[in-house]
């Protein structure tokens, strides 16, 4: 059964620095998101993805964030000037629209020292 | 108000009984809803979707969806120690759009 992929699976960066966290999508899926939950809290909607272009952003999406879809299988979460509160697990999702449910991938455990 | 409500739990039950799951929303406008199982450390993983009002049964699995009541439940029959987990409730407000997770519900399974 296709999957979606996350690497790596757990980041640990020093504060202030940037990472990048990748995902692989399903392959014929549409609509790509990042989602995060920070330890004991809910699953947190970041962006949305469609068309090479954000459909949708949270409050949390804010300018430290972007993403990109660099090629025809990758879809990338970039965090600049990390901050102690970026901890969390990072998960990616995709979904081939059309109310079909969204699928995720294992996640990225994001450490921020 | 929160957008997607859930019992937080834990819900203990013996063995091979009936969990039963309730999450509520509030706005009128969401189309689709997902019951999702995230084991401790884990990722959301996908057990139900179900969109229009009634019952939608999989296996162990029944969804229940009330839109008139902004309710919909998961029934897990013959529960197993390994259904022990936090169960997510999910939706959204159209094909595309961004998922709206309660803050789940954690089930205990005791042998």
């Amino acid at each position: 059964e296709p999957e979606v992929t996350q690497t790596p699976s757990h980041q640990v960066t020093q504060m202030g620095q940037e990472v990048i966290l990748r995902c692989v999508p399903i392959s014929n899926h549409l609509y790509f998101y990042w989602y995060r939950q920070i330890l004991g809290q809910k699953v947190e909607f970041l962006v949305s993805f469609y068309n090479n272009e954000i459909s949708e952003k949270s409050e949390i999406f804010d300018d430290q964030f972007s993403v990109e879809r660099p090629d025809g299988s990758n879809f990338t979460l970039k965090i600049r000037s990390t901050k102690l509160e970026d901890s969390a697990m990072y998960f990616c999702a995709s979904t081939g629209g059309s109310g079909q449910p969204q699928h995720f991938g294992d996640g990225t455990r994001l450490s921020i020292l | 108000q929160k957008e997607v409500e859930q019992n937080s739990g834990p819900l203990s039950v013996p063995e091979g009984a009936i969990a039963s799951l309730n999450c509520t929303y509030s706005d009128r406008v969401s189309q689709s809803f997902f019951w999702y199982r995230q084991y401790s450390g884990k990722s959301p993983e996908l057990i139900m979707s179900i969109y229009s009002n009634g019952d939608k049964e999989d296996g162990r699995f029944t969804a229940q969806l009330n839109k008139a009541s902004q309710y919909v439940s998961l029934l897990i029959r013959d529960s197993q120690p390994s259904d022990s987990a936090t169960y997510l409730c999910a939706v959204n407000k159209a094909a595309g759009n961004k998922l709206t997770f309660g803050g789940g519900t954690r089930v205990l399974v005791k042998p």
